[in-house]
């Protein structure tokens, strides 16, 4: 069973704080992926990496950074956090050949729910 | 321009009623369509693939392109069905494009 696990469930945070969100999976898995996911707006890709030290921007990666030193971690930084940060965050994880996924199935993780005050 | 349009953020059925949950695309070539599901208080999970052509959990979803459709159909909604779908494609990168998501509610 692919786990992929989110070390938060709920955070709280103050607007300029430096965030980090962690996720790990279990399943080497070459491909991970950050997605936020806001009502009305679906799942929007933040950053994806197809490798160790490898990241590609998705389609909102303004004001956040990625760190992957290892294969089984992705971590998603907010440099400085901001009240319209306020969201869910989503991992995911998916076997690749490079940066195409293989079979196209993500696994994701429960998700952390990021408040910034 | 590579997109995919959940055009209800809500559909609400009584139980044993047919139920549609829309996806429109916008893609240029041969897609390939997913819809995920996400329980309550649960993780978000593949439901099906359109290149599977199988049903899960009673559920079908046809690939129209003609319409750029991928509609999500059961004809027998369950309450344990309700759930928040969301339809995505693969795009030209190989990531995937989600829709906006449908709220589905089954109601007793």
């Amino acid at each position: 069973d692919v786990k992929v696990t989110q070390s938060s469930r709920y955070l709280v945070k103050r607007t300029g704080e430096k965030v980090f969100l962690e996720c790990v999976q279990d399943m080497d898995h070459e491909n991970m992926f950050w997605y936020r996911q806001d009502p009305g707006l679906g799942l929007r890709l933040i950053y994806f990496s197809y490798d160790v030290k490898m990241k590609e921007k998705g389609d909102i990666p303004e004001g956040y950074s990625v760190s992957r030193e290892k294969k089984e971690r992705f971590s998603l930084i907010l440099e400085s956090a901001s009240t319209n940060q306020t969201s869910m965050y989503l991992c995911a994880s998916g076997v690749g050949q490079g940066i195409v996924l293989t079979k196209n199935i993500q696994y994701f993780g429960a998700g952390t729910r990021l408040s910034v005050l | 321009a590579q997109r995919v349009t959940q055009p209800e953020k809500l559909l609400s059925v009584f139980k044993g009623a047919p139920v549609e949950l829309k996806c429109n695309y916008s893609y240029s070539g041969s897609p390939e369509l997913f819809w995920y599901v996400q329980y309550s208080r649960q993780r978000l999970q593949l439901l099906l693939r359109h290149i599977s052509r199988e049903s899960i959990k009673g559920f079908t979803a046809d690939l129209n392109k003609g319409e750029t459709s991928f509609h999500l159909k059961k004809p027998f909604a369950q309450e344990e069905d309700s759930a928040m779908y969301y339809c995505a494609l693969k795009d030209r990168g190989g990531k995937l494009i989600f829709g906006q998501g449908t709220e589905l509610s089954v109601k007793p």
